[in-house]
């Protein structure tokens, strides 16, 4: 049963534009959820963060916004450039308080930004 | 630059070989993850340390054993591997504080031949 799903295998957008990315979860445990940047041939890279004490998270062009009542969150790209290109993956945590804890990933969405 | 380093980048080896991955960081985290990740499909964790010690083991196959060495170093090692054991593992690490993100390394593309 995939808890973390991203129902969204491919996003094209312009440059300049906004690239939205969503992610929906089930586990209602999870209390902290990250969005993660792959290049091919490279490990994820950690962008942005956010708890579930929080429904807005902001760094620099990136936002993550999480919706708790819908178990939804979302990636905000503004404006998109075309080295956002890459694919994205949401994960989510259930017991971050620990200090270690399980990441759960989903399947990623690939990402074009278009010259 | 991953602050994340694994070695080696490629690893190619037979069903019968002994062969381990190395994971080092220097940012004085204290919890460090191994995961697999096949091709097309999200990372999934094998193991976690935290402090040194083991933590989370999921349901991994004896053949592979992790070990950590001290903070700074995680190894992996392999044995009597199989051919659908081919796939990409990623070593992470975290500082061990609540809600801090787990960073990766560029991982090792392993194939059993």
């Amino acid at each position: 049963d995939q808890q973390v799903k991203q129902n969204s295998p491919s996003l094209s957008v312009q440059e300049g534009r906004i690239s939205i990315l969503n992610c929906d979860y089930t586990n209602s445990m999870f209390d902290y959820f990250l969005w993660y940047k792959k290049y091919p041939a490279e490990g994820p890279t950690f962008l942005i963060s956010i708890s579930s004490i929080k429904d807005k998270n902001e760094d620099g062009r990136f936002t993550v916004f999480l919706n708790k009542s819908a178990k939804h969150l979302s990636l905000h790209i503004v404006p998109s450039q075309p080295g956002d290109s890459a694919v994205y993956f949401c994960a989510a945590s259930a017991n971050s308080g620990a200090g270690s804890y399980q990441l759960t990933f989903g399947k990623g969405t690939k990402l074009s930004v278009i010259p | 630059d991953t602050e994340v380093t694994q070695t080696p980048k490629h690893l190619v080896m037979g069903m019968t070989n002994k062969k381990s991955l190395k994971c080092e960081q220097h940012m004085g985290h204290r919890a460090m993850y191994w995961y697999k990740q096949k091709a097309k499909k999200p990372p999934e964790l094998m193991f976690v340390y935290s402090y040194e010690k083991l933590s989370i083991n999921e349901s991994v196959p004896s053949r592979f054993s992790p070990e950590c060495p001290n903070s700074s170093l995680l190894n992996l090692h392999l044995h009597a591997l199989q051919p659908e054991d081919s796939a990409l593992y990623l070593c992470a690490s975290s500082p061990g504080h609540i809600n801090q993100p787990q960073h990766f390394g560029d991982g090792t593309r392993l194939s059993i031949l």
